[in-house]
């Protein structure tokens, strides 16, 4: 089946380095993608998206980047601080549902932890 | 701000107990998610809704049930707890998406995490 998975479990960075989270995808006729943080205790809280008419967006400190060549996402965290510490998930959309229309159903990759060292 | 709120943060029920989840959104949003997140696993969606009264199977939905009567309230039923169903529960809604293939964002709630002992 289709699954959206994570080149590394684990990413350790120091506070003020740049941080980059890796994504693949196998549903080549995905057309939305989401990453995700998540901090110990707490529900996933929605980062930056993008449509697969795009190929970079940009957040505050965030960017993300849409490979579709390779199915591949990034997550890239600038100027990397303590507060960043959490798991990020990459989530792709799904076409679940019986009345042939999008249900806002999506497929979540298992989470990348990233620890930043003070 | 979309605000998507759980009846409670932690449970403890016994093997056997029948035990309810709910989730209440604030953003009028036609689709609610109920998802279960375990170590090593992920998040693994069990039931979702599209409109009042329609449900449709996850990935997992052996087990539980769910009830959505109005728009904002999407309850997770686990029938008869069982030890397998400790976890972190997660409800999540989104907006129906502007074409056929688009999807908006989920917004999750704070989580319940059940233990059934």
């Amino acid at each position: 089946g289709e699954s959206v998975g994570l080149h590394l479990p684990t990413l350790s960075v120091q506070e003020g380095d740049n941080s980059i989270i890796n994504c693949a995808y196998s549903n080549s006729a995905s057309d939305y993608f989401i990453w995700y943080k998540q901090e110990s205790g707490k529900g996933p809280q929605f980062i930056i998206d993008i449509r697969s008419n795009m190929d970079k967006r940009q957040g505050q400190r965030v960017t993300v980047l849409l490979n579709k060549t390779v199915k591949h996402l990034s997550l890239q965290i600038a100027a990397t601080q303590p507060g960043d510490s959490a798991v990020y998930f990459c989530a792709e959309n799904s076409h679940l549902g019986g009345n042939g229309g999008s249900q806002g159903n999506l497929i979540f990759g298992k989470g990348t932890k990233l620890s930043v060292k003070p | 701000d979309v605000k998507v709120t759980q009846s409670s943060r932690y449970l403890v029920k016994r093997t056997g107990e029948k035990v309810f989840l709910e989730c209440v959104q604030d953003m009028d949003h036609e689709n609610m998610f109920w998802y279960r997140q375990d170590p090593g696993l992920g998040l693994r969606l069990i039931y979702f809704s599209y409109d009042v009264k329609m449900k449709e199977k996850g990935d997992i939905p052996e087990g539980y049930s769910v009830s959505r009567e109005k728009k904002e309230r999407f309850s997770l039923i686990l029938e008869s707890a069982s030890t397998n169903q400790t976890s972190m529960y997660l409800c999540a809604s989104s907006s129906r998406g502007t074409g056929l293939s688009i999807t908006d964002t989920q917004y999750f709630g704070p989580g319940t995490r059940l233990t059934v002992l």
